[in-house]
């Protein structure tokens, strides 16, 4: 079945620091990415996205680009800020399976200090 | 509304007890689903739902776990005989249609805590 694997947390940073969270997949179609993230006492909120291989997704100094040759998706963004402390959960979306269900990773909590 | 509303928004109950969650769907959407967020395992599949199809109940972990959306707009998960297992965020979400390329928007969740 599908699955999505991303790096353990806790990840705690400084401001400014340079992130990167990893990601990879498997699924038996061809699948749409997505980066979700998690504020305190906030539902998920959709952060990028990218639909087919080689597509960069980028939404508020986050990016992240589809590797089909590498089954991964990893997030980064250059300089977090101390507003960027939240949870992070890649997913996909399998056309082939159905693409209404979300398969989701367990999630990787950042914390950005001061 | 603007949002998913979910309520309430944190839920205590006895085991054994039966508890009902609500969630209020942005108008006009019509794919609506119901995942299960516990700690340290990522968010679980439960129930989904798309206007006035048969819903895909396949996350559903037992028959203790319901779920109907009426009108195609409120949707209720039920819960009977809770047990400690299922303490966990329950959350909700909805989308224009059933792709999820679409984009889901989520609700801020109902924590369930069974003591």
């Amino acid at each position: 079945g599908d699955s999505v694997t991303q790096m353990e947390g806790p990840v705690t940073l400084s401001e400014e620091a340079f992130l990167t969270i990893n990601c990879t997949y498997t699924a038996t179609g061809y699948p749409s990415l997505f980066w979700y993230v998690q504020y305190p006492g906030e539902g998920l909120q959709l952060l990028l996205k990218a639909t087919k291989a080689d597509d960069k997704g980028s939404n508020k100094g986050f990016e992240a680009t589809y590797r089909k040759e590498t089954t991964s998706f990893h997030l980064e963004k250059g300089s977090v800020q101390v507003s960027d402390s939240a949870v992070y959960f890649c997913a996909l979306s399998d056309q082939g399976a159905g693409s209404y269900q979300l398969t989701f990773g367990k999630g990787t909590k950042l914390s950005v200090i001061p | 509304g603007a949002g998913v509303s979910q309520s309430p928004s944190n839920k205590v109950t006895e085991k054994g007890k039966d508890v009902e969650l609500r969630c209020d769907p942005i108008s006009g959407h019509t794919a609506l689903y119901w995942y299960r967020q516990s700690l340290g395992q990522g968010l679980e599949f439960l129930i989904y739902f798309q206007g006035n199809s048969a819903p895909d109940k396949s996350g559903l972990p037992s028959d203790r776990f319901s779920a109907e959306r009426t009108g195609g707009s409120v949707s209720t998960l039920t819960i009977q005989r809770t047990q400690q297992e299922d303490s966990a965020v329950y959350l909700c979400a909805s989308s224009f249609s059933g792709g999820s390329n679409y984009g889901y928007t989520f609700g801020s969740g109902t924590r369930l805590t069974v003591v």
